[in-house]
């Protein structure tokens, strides 16, 4: 079952945070963080094990609530080039398989 | 090293028409996909496999055909294409399953 994203798109000034929720309905073993831009491919953010810990790096880093089976993906102080696309790919049970959630489009504006 | 490379890069098909999307990956990954993306939707997978020889289903496989004669490669046939297949195909490797994913940049295929 697809993953539901929160929100749907969030317009944003530069330098202002931001926080896009993954939430699933199932017990999940991980969930991966993609950004797409328009027209492009989707590049990795990270990838978050049940288990494991906080990631991030630069200004990006996300979390994973086993209990709620919800993750949260934190953009601090964003940048234009943060403009884009985030996608979650939740995971069940190690099987290779990926659910995507349906997005959620950032905006930055200067 | 040229990462994962599709081609083509456009293409329009009649109903019922045949074709092959190339995918070929120069970085010894195990691990290959498929998925398609429709407006409003995130990506689905169609089919992938996890080593030579070995394919197996995703979330959306029908109409789809795969095949893995080689670690480099992995086609994806559309058999009798249908205006339903209209949308953005994206290949994807990893080293192993669950790993991060590199993409292919996409081919923008048309049923008309």
């Amino acid at each position: 079952q697809q993953p539901v994203q929160s929100p749907q798109a969030v317009i944003l000034r530069e330098g202002e945070d931001a926080v896009i929720n993954c939430s699933s309905s199932k017990a999940l073993y991980s969930v991966h963080w993609y950004r797409q831009k328009h027209g492009e491919a989707p590049v990795f953010l990270m990838i978050l094990l049940k288990g494991g810990e906080q990631k991030g790096h630069d200004k990006i880093s996300a979390s994973f609530n086993e209990k709620k089976q919800q993750s949260s993906l934190y953009l601090t102080a964003s940048q234009l080039s943060y403009s884009g696309t985030y996608f979650c790919g939740t995971e069940i049970n190690s099987n290779y398989q990926l659910i995507w959630g349906a997005g959620t489009k950032l905006i930055i504006k200067p | 090293n040229a990462g994962v490379t599709q081609t083509p890069k456009f293409q329009v098909l009649k109903t019922g028409q045949s074709m092959t999307l190339q995918c070929a990956q120069d970085m010894n990954h195990e691990y290959m996909s498929w998925y398609r993306q429709d407006p409003g939707m995130g990506l689905r997978l169609i089919h992938y496999s996890v080593g030579a020889g070995i394919t197996d289903q995703g979330e959306v496989p029908n109409g789809y055909n795969v095949s893995r004669s080689t670690t480099e490669d992995f086609p994806l046939r559309l058999l009798s294409a249908a205006p339903s297949q209209t949308s953005v195909y994206f290949c994807a490797s990893s080293t192993q399953g669950g790993e991060k994913l590199f993409f292919g940049s996409g081919t923008q295929l048309s049923v008309l």
